[in-house]
């Protein structure tokens, strides 16, 4: 799998857009980009994932870019619940059922 | 709605003790893993299941040994605990394609 570099740290205020980046310049073609994020040392949750197209769901918005070098997770509005670690992976699908490779994550804070 | 369900929630151990770590899914996947995580520090993959009665090795399995009772269990077993295996463990399943849907984690301690 490819890897992926992600800022260590992020705050953003409450009610705000939370745009976390991450950039990952040796994607592959077949690689799909997904977000997790882990919420005070729980179990890590799925938030979105997409392969080229920008994507939109009820938690969150990505956007690639063309050359699919990098990617931006949205969060609309933020809330104090959204303060987590934010995982971007990229991953082969289809290939096996291995397992996901993280990172060290952005630490995004919601500032009230 | 259970999900994963990972049994126990903590658990101290001495060096040298033995102990088996739990791990049930209910939405019948065919998939199951096993992460660990030291503090500050990403998931690492230790074993993986791709579907009942087969097992593979991840990035760290040095230590451990699995086994993949049924389609909805997965275990986990230090035969001989280190402290270097003092971690928070989470057990995970997927459908093999896009989501994994995590546990709440084992919270080990080995003296």
């Amino acid at each position: 799998d490819a890897k992926t570099t992600q800022p260590p740290s992020m705050d953003c205020a409450e009610g705000r857009a939370a745009n976390l980046p991450c950039n990952h310049s040796t994607i592959s073609g077949n690689e799909y980009v997904y977000w997790y994020r882990q919420i005070h040392s729980q179990g890590p949750q799925y938030i979105i994932h997409g392969l080229k197209n920008n994507e939109t769901n009820e938690m969150a918005s990505l956007i690639i870019t063309e050359d699919r070098k990098s990617s931006t997770l949205i969060l609309p509005h933020a809330t104090l619940r959204d303060t987590a670690v934010y995982y971007c992976i990229v991953r082969v699908v289809g290939g096996g059922a291995d397992g996901l490779t993280f990172g060290k994550g952005t630490h995004l804070i919601i500032q009230p | 709605n259970a999900g994963v369900t990972q049994t126990p929630k903590f658990q101290v151990l001495k060096t040298g003790q033995s102990m088996t770590l739990q791990c049930a899914q209910d939405m019948n996947h065919n998939s199951m893993y096993w992460y660990r995580q030291d503090p500050g520090m990403g998931l690492r993959l230790i074993y993986y299941s791709a579907s009942e009665g087969t097992t593979d090795k991840g990035e760290v399995p040095n230590g451990y040994n699995v086994s993949r009772l049924n389609k909805r269990e997965f275990s986990l077993r230090l035969e001989s605990a280190a402290p270097s295996q003092t971690s928070v463990y989470f057990c995970a399943s997927s459908d093999g394609q896009h989501i994994q849907y995590f546990g709440a984690g084992t919270r080990l301690s080995v003296l």
